[in-house]
């Protein structure tokens, strides 16, 4: 299986703030997707992290709000941009890996005040 | 025609008890079902997943039953036990697409009682 990390972990930000989401696998995967749970919510894709050109986006998803960065194929980047409290979720990056089994990390939970 | 429709919502079972959630969809292109586990505070992990050239998988305790005419699926989890209590997502995709976007149901809350 394929070990996701995820930076950070936990955040608290400020109401009009951008904070980047940082996710690292072990191994070169093709795949590369986030997705975003909101409290008590199931998961919702916001898009697929390209390797080499721009993300996909998701209906409901801009680029300018969550802009992604994808540099090679072990790392992708996640920015939540001008928070507010209805972005408190956690967001979640998920990979493809073996098998094409789906694999996620353990999500970075975020708190807008 | 993207959605995955499950219930109950939540669920409660003594411990000894099956644990039985059901899920069902709409696209015909679906061919990959996992189940999710989640406990609070970690991101959700697959627990067993399923094709639909077979009708039944198990993996100790958990049992995915799939009735491929009727496009629904489901997870039993036998001898509920307390460590079982977790939110579980039932989830599909289409793989021959070859964009392997999960689309999720709503979760069951499960606790198994002591």
């Amino acid at each position: 299986s394929a070990v996701i990390s995820q930076k950070p972990s936990r955040d608290i930000c400020q109401r009009g703030t951008s904070l980047t989401i940082q996710c690292q696998v072990d191994s070169q995967v093709t795949m590369m997707f986030w997705y975003r749970q909101q409290p008590g919510q199931s998961l919702t894709l916001i898009a697929t992290a390209n390797q080499g050109s721009e993300a996909t986006y998701e209906s409901g998803f801009v680029i300018d709000k969550f802009p992604i960065s994808r540099p090679n194929l072990t790392f992708s980047t996640l920015t939540v941009s001008n928070m507010s409290p209805e972005d408190s979720s956690i967001y979640l990056c998920s990979v493809t890996g073996a098998g094409n089994t789906i694999y996620f990390g353990e999500g970075s939970w975020l708190t807008v005040v | 025609q993207q959605q995955v429709k499950q219930s109950p919502q939540s669920l409660i079972v003594q411990k000894g008890g099956i644990s039985i959630i059901n899920c069902a969809y709409e696209n015909t292109a679906f061919d990959y079902f996992p189940w999710y586990q989640q406990f609070p505070g970690k991101g959700p992990a697959l627990l067993i997943a399923i094709r639909p050239d077979v009708s039944e998988k198990k993996e100790g305790r958990f049992t995915i039953s799939f009735n491929k005419s009727a496009k629904q699926f489901s997870l039993h989890i036998m001898d509920s036990q307390p460590g079982d209590s977790a939110t579980y997502f039932c989830a599909a995709l289409s793989m021959n697409t070859g964009f392997q976007k999960l689309v999720f149901g709503t979760g069951t809350r499960l606790l198994v009682s002591p």
